[in-house]
């Protein structure tokens, strides 16, 4: 089964210090994509990286960069200098593709993040 | 560009009635996703559509049912409701073809069941 972990149900950070939240995922396939998403109490999905498999370099947005061990099935994201505007309920996606080669997200269910003045 | 819209925002339902959700999604693109958000089960995959077709689906009940239009919009509809439905319900668009699975989300339709 396609399956995607985030052990940490809450984090909080000092603004302007750096955080990382984990995420492990499970999956057969050799090529796929990965994401952090934020979802702020506006409800919004905004788009925080993508990472794809292939591609040994880490992806980095700014702030916002990972940690991508594809061996152990690992892809943390590291917020650097995190602001107030951070804080958010964070979401590791995994894309897989089914039978029909049509894809689907498949969700952890997310970290908590509270960055405080 | 304008982003993904969905109609309503909020959403007040009483069991055993139906309901229907909207979402029109990026112009230019002809893939529209569903996902059902809710505390306990996080984000669930429902079904995907592209060009008029539903071309996936995740295990959720025959009540749950969604179709696509000529212009891409989408609707998702929810039969003989239950407490259980209670949920946000986003959806997503992306182009369908290429781009690496990138979606974008609507601000999503908040349904209450009583």
């Amino acid at each position: 089964a396609q399956t995607v972990t985030q052990s940490q149900p809450e984090m909080s950070v000092q603004e302007a210090e750096t955080v990382t939240l984990s995420c492990t995922y499970d999956t057969s396939e050799s090529n796929y994509y990965l994401f952090w998403y934020k979802q702020p109490p506006s409800r919004q999905m905004i788009l925080v990286i993508r990472q794809e498999a292939y591609k040994q370099q880490n992806a980095t947005e700014n702030r916002f960069s990972v940690n991508f061990q594809k061996a152990a099935k690992s892809f943390s994201l590291k917020i650097s200098d995190s602001q107030l505007g951070d804080t958010a309920m964070y979401f590791c996606a995994f894309l897989v593709r089914n039978a029909g080669n049509n894809r689907k997200l498949i969700w952890g269910l997310g970290t908590s993040l509270a960055v405080n003045p | 560009k304008a982003g993904v819209t969905q109609t309503p925002r909020y959403l007040i339902k009483t069991r055993g009635q139906q309901v229907t959700l909207s979402c029109s999604p990026i112009s230019g693109h002809r893939s529209v996703s569903w996902y059902q958000q809710t505390p306990g089960q996080g984000l669930q995959f429902l079904f995907e559509y592209f060009s008029e077709t539903q071309r996936n689906k995740g295990n959720f009940p025959g009540r749950f049912s969604g179709r696509q239009f000529s212009n891409s919009r989408s609707e998702m509809n929810v039969s003989t409701l239950e407490l259980g439905d209670s949920a946000l319900y986003l959806c997503a668009s992306s182009t369908g073809t290429s781009g690496g699975g990138l979606q974008y989300f609507g601000a999503g339709t908040r349904l209450s069941v009583l």
